[in-house]
């Protein structure tokens, strides 16, 4: 298989708080693992690449110091969304490259909604 | 941006074939053709990919044209469950690069 998990599955939050998503990889090892986020009515959007024990490499316009990625273990990768924002409520997805299979897979997704 | 073009939705009738159409006019030789779908509410799941032959699992058939600028999705009998919107992406294999979503094709299955 190629099961990718996400938590929180959704997680609502005050204004000025920080929010931590992890991202596992269950059944592979995964040293690339992408951050997507996904709008209502949207296609997705890439966020950021986490690769595992470097520093991960974001997208233009995302801001690395609102959006923290650690990608410590090949089945881990975080991002912790700091000091949220009502804008900030989003769909957040990641998703894990498997290299035996030679593609991605994604997880369920964190619905976050900020108040 | 995304390097394909999908009709922004179909309809398919409960048991029929489901026949999804990709254009990918500038695909690179070492590009490979991507599916994913998106049921409502839930991450992208991957289906199937293919470079230049056609391709088939458990869940449906990739039929690319021999000049590869166009792609075919198959489901080949549709169930309700089916309904979701169809990512076509094209990038290279191995999985280690962003992949481009556009905004996919809605197909509904209607019963």
């Amino acid at each position: 298989g190629a099961v990718v998990s996400q938590h929180p599955s959704w997680v609502i939050c005050k204004s000025g708080t920080s929010v931590k998503i992890e991202c596992r990889s269950l059944d592979f090892q995964a040293t690339t693992m992408f951050w997507y986020r996904q709008f209502p009515k949207q296609s997705l959007m890439l966020m950021a690449t986490s690769n595992e024990g470097s520093k991960a490499t974001y997208e233009q316009g995302v801001e690395k110091d609102k959006f923290l990625i650690n990608h410590a273990s090949l089945t881990l990768s975080t991002l912790t969304v700091t000091s949220a924002h009502p804008e900030d409520s989003s769909f957040y997805i990641c998703s894990a490259k498997n290299t035996r299979k030679e593609t991605q897979y994604f997880g369920p997704g964190t619905r976050l909604l900020v108040l | 941006d995304a390097k394909t073009t999908q009709p922004p939705s179909m309809d398919c009738a409960e048991g029929r074939a489901a026949n999804l159409p990709c254009n990918h006019s500038t695909i690179s030789g070492n590009e490979y053709v991507y599916w994913y779908r998106q049921i409502h509410s839930q991450g992208p799941q991957y289906i199937i990919h293919g470079l230049k032959n056609n391709e088939t699992n458990e869940m449906a058939s990739l039929i690319i044209t021999e000049d590869r600028k166009s792609s075919t999705l198959i489901l080949p009998h549709a169930t309700l469950r089916d309904t979701a919107v169809y990512y076509c992406i094209v990038g290279p294999q191995g999985g280690s690069e962003k992949l481009v979503f556009g905004k996919g094709t809605k197909l509904t299955v209607n019963p």
